[in-house]
C-alpha cells in the first residue's frame, strides 16, 4: 500500500529557530513530491519535487529530494509566527495511477513570539 | 498562480437533504479533479478523481451513490452529498490539475458542512 509519513507530528518553536520537517515515502509508481502549507483554509503549494538532490528555495523556506532515502525534508529558518501552520506532504504517482497525490497526516508547527 | 473557486465555502443543512459543492478553475482548464474530505486536525483523504467528460473513479470505502460527482466541463466539478446525516459533517476540499506533467494541483478554498 502506498504511503507517506511526516515527522514530527506536531513542533513548538520560538521565533527564530530553524526547523526542519520530514517526509518519507513508499510507493509503487512516484513521480514527484510536493510541500503545502495549511492553515485555516485549503493547502497553499510551496514546492514540488522532481529530482534529487537539487534545493528547491523560496524565501526563508527550502526543500530537497533524496530518492535513494525515499525522503525530503522542508527546512524554514528563522521562523515567524506567521509559519505557524499544517505542512503537509504529498507524493504525486504516475499517470497509470492517475497522477493522484497520496498525502501524509502533515506536521503542525507552531511558533511561539 | 492559477485559482480555484469552491463554492459555497460554509453550508448548514437539515439531516436528509442534498447539498451541491462546486468547484470551478478560473483561469485554466482542468482535466482531473480531486475531491477530499478532511476531519479536524487530520490529513486530506482523497474522496474521487473526476476526468472530465467520464465518470469518477472512487477511492475504497467511499459511496458513489452518497457521493455523486459530476465533471461536465473542464472548468467545472461538482460533489453532491445526498441524503446528508450529521456524519458527513466536514470539510471538503476541490483541488483542479490542468494540462501538462508538471502542473501542481490547486486547492479550492474548501466548504464547512455541517448537517444538522
Amino acid at each position: 500500500e502506498d504511503k507517506v509519513v511526516q515527522s514530527p507530528l506536531s513542533l513548538v518553536v520560538h521565533e527564530g529557530d530553524t526547523v526542519t520537517l520530514n517526509c518519507s515515502y513508499e510507493v509503487t509508481n512516484f513521480r514527484s513530491l510536493l510541500w503545502y502549507k495549511q492553515e485555516k483554509k485549503a493547502p497553499t503549494f510551496l514546492f514540488m519535487l522532481t529530482s534529487s538532490g537539487i534545493e528547491k528555495k523560496s524565501g526563508r523556506l527550502s526543500s530537497i529530494l533524496d530518492k535513494k532515502e525515499l525522503s525530503s525534508i522542508l527546512n524554514i529558518t528563522a521562523t515567524q509566527t506567521g509559519d505557524s501552520a499544517i505542512y503537509l506532504c504529498a507524493v504525486k504517482l504516475n499517470a497509470g495511477n492517475n497522477r493522484k497525490l497520496i498525502w501524509g497526516l502533515g506536521t503542525s508547527l507552531a511558533v511561539n513570539p | 498562480g492559477a485559482v480555484v473557486s469552491q463554492h459555497p465555502s460554509r453550508v448548514i443543512c437539515k439531516s436528509g437533504t442534498s447539498v451541491k459543492i462546486e468547484c470551478r478553475s478560473l483561469d485554466f482548464q482542468a482535466t482531473t479533479m480531486f475531491w477530499y474530505r478532511q476531519f479536524p486536525k487530520k490529513s486530506l483523504m482523497l474522496m474521487a478523481t473526476s476526468n472530465e467528460g467520464s465518470k469518477a473513479t472512487y477511492e475504497q470505502g467511499v459511496e458513489k451513490d452518497k457521493f455523486l460527482i459530476n465533471h461536465a466541463s473542464l472548468t467545472l466539478s461538482t460533489l453532491t452529498v445526498t441524503s446528508a446525516h450529521p456524519e458527513d459533517s466536514s470539510f471538503y476540499i476541490c483541488s483542479a490539475r490542468g494540462f501538462g506533467d508538471s502542473t501542481e494541483a490547486f486547492f479550492g478554498q474548501g466548504t464547512r458542512l455541517t448537517v444538522v
